[in-house]
């Protein structure tokens, strides 16, 4: 199958600093990108959707301007979370699709904020 | 608005033994299921993918099936083994290009 990479793995940070995940889709072009989090022993639940070349459209309850959102590629996705604060400290995966009935997941990146 | 339930939400079970998982979603015109097996702090490890036109796939000791009217899923796994012990997470797809509706996941226990 196809390989969906992120970037970092694991990142710590202060309270009040930004972060940049970065989600990368090796072999294939991913015209959508989707963005999910999952807090501890909870399961996944959206955040965005992600096109390329287009503004994101995130879900109902995520704010837009704290997670910021750019596809600017093909084959790139970046979520960075902005002024982050220590509720902000979670799992987060991102999904590609290019014209493929199966959606590839990246392997995820975990957060905490001090 | 897609909603998926599991159940049950934990299982614990002596190796050797076959089980069954099971997986509900509220609305039947789905493009396709997929069933992941995810590890503790890890990602997403995609094991089956049954599209909206199939009734079943099958991958080793694992077999998932999809009644798309009543809104079900089940995944079997025959002859459990400790490696099998991880958390898997049913999800739903309304239609091409969508995003996945995930479950709240079975944790999934097998006793050596």
């Amino acid at each position: 199958g196809a390989v969906v990479s992120q970037h970092p793995s694991w990142v710590i940070c202060k309270s009040g600093t930004s972060v940049k995940i970065e989600c990368r889709s090796l072999d294939f072009q991913a015209t959508t990108m989707f963005w999910y989090r999952q807090f501890p022993k909870q399961s996944l639940m959206l955040m965005a959707t992600s096109n390329e070349g287009s503004k994101a459209t995130y879900e109902q309850g995520v704010e837009k301007d704290k997670f910021l959102i750019n596809h600017a590629s093909l084959t790139l996705s970046t979520l960075t979370v902005t002024s982050a604060h220590p509720e902000d400290s979670s799992f987060y995966i991102c999904s590609a699709t290019g014209g493929y009935n199966e959606q590839f997941f990246g392997p995820g990146t975990r957060l905490t904020v001090l | 608005k897609q909603e998926v339930t599991q159940i049950p939400a934990a299982l614990s079970v002596p190796e050797g033994e076959n089980l069954v998982l099971n997986c509900s979603f509220t609305d039947s015109a789905i493009y396709n299921l997929q069933w992941f097996r995810q590890d503790p702090g890890k990602g997403l490890t995609s094991l089956l993918l049954i599209q909206s036109s199939q009734r079943e796939q099958t991958s080793g000791r694992l077999n998932a099936s999809l009644d798309k009217s009543s809104g079900r899923s089940t995944l079997y796994i025959a002859a459990s083994q400790p490696g099998d012990s991880a958390t898997y997470l049913c999800a739903v797809r309304l239609s091409y290009g969508q995003n996945f509706v995930f479950g709240p996941g079975t944790r999934l226990s097998v006793l050596p």
